[in-house]
């Protein structure tokens, strides 16, 4: 199993809602990612999980809230967002991130957020 | 600081060849990949270069000069399923003894039938 799946696949909120993204892969891999693309653009960084610690996180609004609750999965819990906020949010795990070779990240389909 | 160059757009004709570029400075140099993204799909991966030379997989290959900072990928007998942006990816080192990748700015190709 290479999948890696994300849910919702479409979330539409309000500024003032609370709401989760989730991501789960069972593939063993111990590093997992969150990437906000906006349209016409390549991913950018958010957060980088390790054996399920926090990482790397690239100076993401507080907003944004990362967890890892177990080695196969990942959540984003978003809260009080602003219209720019809107994107594709992609997860992506990879089997480690001191690798020792190729260790390719494997994408999920993405959450498209739309925040009114 | 960390940089990574690609052409915006490409165009070019089914059964022609294509060769996009990628043009790196990063903070250190752990691999570097080539994905391929549809319009509203997942990046997938298609090569990895971490030393010096050329990678063919299929009608696909990429080159890599480290002493450059530059990698491009090769596209021979093109499709019309090859439309899609194509990201050149560093893994460059994250701090703490992490790395992550970061992604260039991605390449739209169009092929024309």
């Amino acid at each position: 199993d290479t999948e890696v799946t994300q849910t919702p696949k479409h979330l539409v909120m309000g500024m003032t809602n609370k709401k989760s993204l989730k991501c789960e892969q069972h593939m063993g891999h111990r590093a997992m990612y969150w990437y906000k693309q906006k349209a016409k653009k390549p991913p950018e960084l958010m957060f980088v999980y390790s054996y399920e610690k926090l990482s790397i996180n690239e100076s993401v609004p507080s907003r944004f809230s990362p967890e890892c609750p177990n080695s196969s999965l990942l959540n984003l819990h978003l809260h009080a967002l602003q219209p720019e906020d809107s994107a594709l949010y992609l997860c992506a795990s990879s089997q480690d991130i001191a690798p020792l070779g190729r260790d390719e990240q494997f994408f999920g389909p993405g959450t498209r957020l739309t925040v009114l | 600081g960390q940089n990574i160059d690609q052409p915006t757009e490409m165009t070019a004709t089914e059964g022609a060849i294509v060769q996009i570029n990628c043009t790196y400075q990063t903070s250190g140099f752990n691999g570097l990949f080539w994905y391929q993204q549809h319009a509203g799909e997942a990046p997938t991966f298609l090569s990895y270069n971490v030393l010096d030379g050329l990678e063919e997989k299929g009608r696909f290959s990429s080159f890599l000069s480290r002493s450059k900072g530059y990698s491009y990928l090769l596209l021979k007998e093109l499709q019309m399923k090859d439309s899609a942006s194509y990201l050149c990816a560093v893994r460059g080192f994250g701090g703490s003894g992490t790395y992550k990748y970061i992604f260039g700015t991605g390449t739209r190709l169009k092929v024309l039938a």
